[in-house]
C-alpha cells in the first residue's frame, strides 16, 4: 500500500494569512504515461462529509475558490490557501489514487490563530 | 442533480453482517465507478472499495476477505456487506462516486458495532 503522511497534523493561522499543508507519498503517484500525479486533496468541515477541493495535484474542482491551489510532483505535494477564510476552518486530507487499495492521509486540521 | 443516500441498520452486533445500500438520485448510475469509504469516529479515512456499473470491482486488501460490493443498475443502487463485524468496524459509511479521486458523496451513516 501507499502510505501519505500529511504535515502538520493541526495548523493555526490568522485571518488573511497563508496556509500551507505538505503531503508526502511512501513511493511516486506520477504516472510516466501520461505525466500525471494521481493525487487529489479534500476539505471536510464537521459533521460533513469530505469535498474535493484538487484533483490531479493541481486542478481545481469546479466551484472551489481559486484562494486554494496545489503543487508538487512524484512524492512530495502541497495544497496552499493564500489567504485564510474563517470558512476554511476545516480537517484537510489528501489521497493518492495511483494504485489500489487508494489511501489518504492522515488528515491536518485547519484552524483560525 | 445527483445524490447519494446510504441506507442501512445503525447497529449490528459483533459477528454479524453490516449491510448497505447506497441509491443514487438525480443521475443513473450507469458510466461511473462507485465507491464505499469509511471514518471511525474522530479518525481519518480508509477506502474500502469501488465498482463499476457493469460489476467490476477492487477491494481493499485488508478487508477482501469480508467485503462484497454489488451494483443494481434496475434499482440505481449500489450496496455493500461486510462479514464478522467487530467493535473496530464502528465507522460513518460513506457511498461515493467516482474511480479515481471521489467528486460526489452522500452524507454519510454511522454504524455502531455493539451487542
Amino acid at each position: 500500500d501507499i502510505v501519505m503522511t500529511q504535515s502538520p497534523d493541526s495548523l493555526a493561522v490568522a485571518l488573511g494569512e497563508r496556509a500551507t499543508i505538505n503531503c508526502r507519498s511512501s513511493q511516486s503517484v506520477l504516472y510516466n504515461s501520461d505525466n500525471k500525479n494521481y493525487l487529489a486533496w479534500y476539505q471536510q468541515k464537521s459533521g460533513q462529509p469530505p469535498k474535493v477541493l484538487i484533483y490531479w495535484a493541481s486542478t481545481r474542482e469546479s466551484g472551489v475558490p481559486d484562494r486554494f491551489s496545489g503543487s508538487g510532483s512524484g512524492t512530495d505535494f502541497a495544497l496552499t490557501i493564500s489567504s485564510l477564510q474563517a470558512e476554511d476552518v476545516a480537517v484537510y486530507y489528501c489521497h493518492q489514487y495511483y494504485s489500489t487499495p487508494y489511501t489518504f492521509g492522515q488528515g491536518t486540521k485547519l484552524e483560525i490563530k | 442533480q445527483v445524490q447519494l443516500q446510504e441506507s442501512g441498520p445503525g447497529l449490528v452486533k459483533p459477528s454479524e453482517t453490516l449491510s448497505l445500500t447506497c441509491t443514487v438520485s438525480g443521475g443513473s448510475i450507469t458510466n461511473y465507478y462507485w465507491a464505499w469509504i469509511r471514518q471511525p469516529p474522530g479518525k481519518g479515512l480508509e477506502w474500502i472499495g469501488n465498482i463499476f456499473y457493469s460489476g467490476s470491482t477492487n477491494y481493499n486488501p485488508s478487508l477482501k476477505s469480508r467485503v462484497t460490493i454489488s451494483v443494481n443498475p434496475s434499482k440505481n443502487q449500489f450496496s455493500l456487506k461486510l462479514t464478522s463485524v467487530t467493535a473496530a468496524d464502528t465507522a460513518v459509511y460513506y457511498c461515493a462516486r467516482g474511480g479515481r479521486w471521489t467528486h460526489m458523496w452522500g452524507q454519510g451513516t454511522l454504524i455502531t458495532v455493539s451487542s
